[in-house]
């Protein structure tokens, strides 16, 4: 089984702050990576995709990939209370952009007003 | 964009009953779906993969012939849960994969068996 670490949280910042959200994978031969938010009852919805190592930027986002270490991170930016929700990180398995995705537990992060 | 249509939404169904729960993509063709099961507080624990026009796939543990599932289009994929019981209470969700575009999932399925 391929293991996707989530640091464990919950995560609490104020309105305004920066959130960083960490993900470590096992297996070295992952290359494609997503961050996915999951609302309380409803499905996951794609934040970011990352495949190439270095940083990724969308908006208040950026996805960082460092290989090497086998490290996947998410920044939000000016956070807020919108974005409180439960984020997966998830790595497709065996390099193939069609495979299986691999979850991590979730981090969840509550942004407060 | 790509979307991947589940139903139903939530379902309540007595013990020993089957539900059947269907994702239709309905801009594009689903060669692939992959069928999750999260449990509260958990993450998405990949079920089976089902794949048109042949057997599905079923994870490690997972009893296929308790969750039936058929892929016999390219825009349906079906899971049967047979025999529910309210350990088999949880949210069900389909996903399809789209290559560089990522994955796209449905909406869920709630499923609580009474």
């Amino acid at each position: 089984q391929k293991e996707v670490e989530q640091n464990s949280g919950p995560l609490s910042v104020p309105e305004g702050a920066i959130a960083s959200l960490n993900c470590t994978y096992s297996d070295r031969v992952s290359q494609s990576f997503f961050w996915y938010r999951q609302y309380s009852g409803k499905s996951p919805e794609l934040i970011m995709s990352i495949y190439s190592n270095g940083d990724k930027e969308d908006g208040r986002f950026t996805a960082q990939l460092n290989k090497a270490s086998q490290y996947v991170s998410l920044l939000i930016r000016d956070s807020q209370p919108s974005d409180s929700a439960t984020y997966l990180c998830a790595v497709n398995g065996r390099g193939s952009t069609l495979g299986r995705l691999y979850f991590g537990r979730g981090t969840q992060l509550t942004v407060w007003p | 964009g790509a979307v991947v249509s589940q139903h139903p939404s939530w379902v309540i169904c007595k013990s020993g009953t089957s539900v059947k729960i269907e994702c239709r993509s309905l801009d594009f063709q689903a060669t692939t779906m992959f069928w999750y099961r999260q449990f509260p507080k958990q993450s998405l624990m990949l079920m089976a993969t089902s794949n048109e026009g042949s057997k599905a796939t079923y994870e490690q543990g997972v009893e296929k012939d308790k969750f039936l599932i058929n892929h016999a289009s390219l825009t349906l994929s079906t899971l049967t849960v047979t025999s529910a019981h309210p350990e088999d209470s949880s949210f069900y969700i389909c996903s399809a994969p789209r290559g560089r575009r990522g994955y796209t999932f449905g909406s869920g399925t709630r499923l609580t068996v009474v």
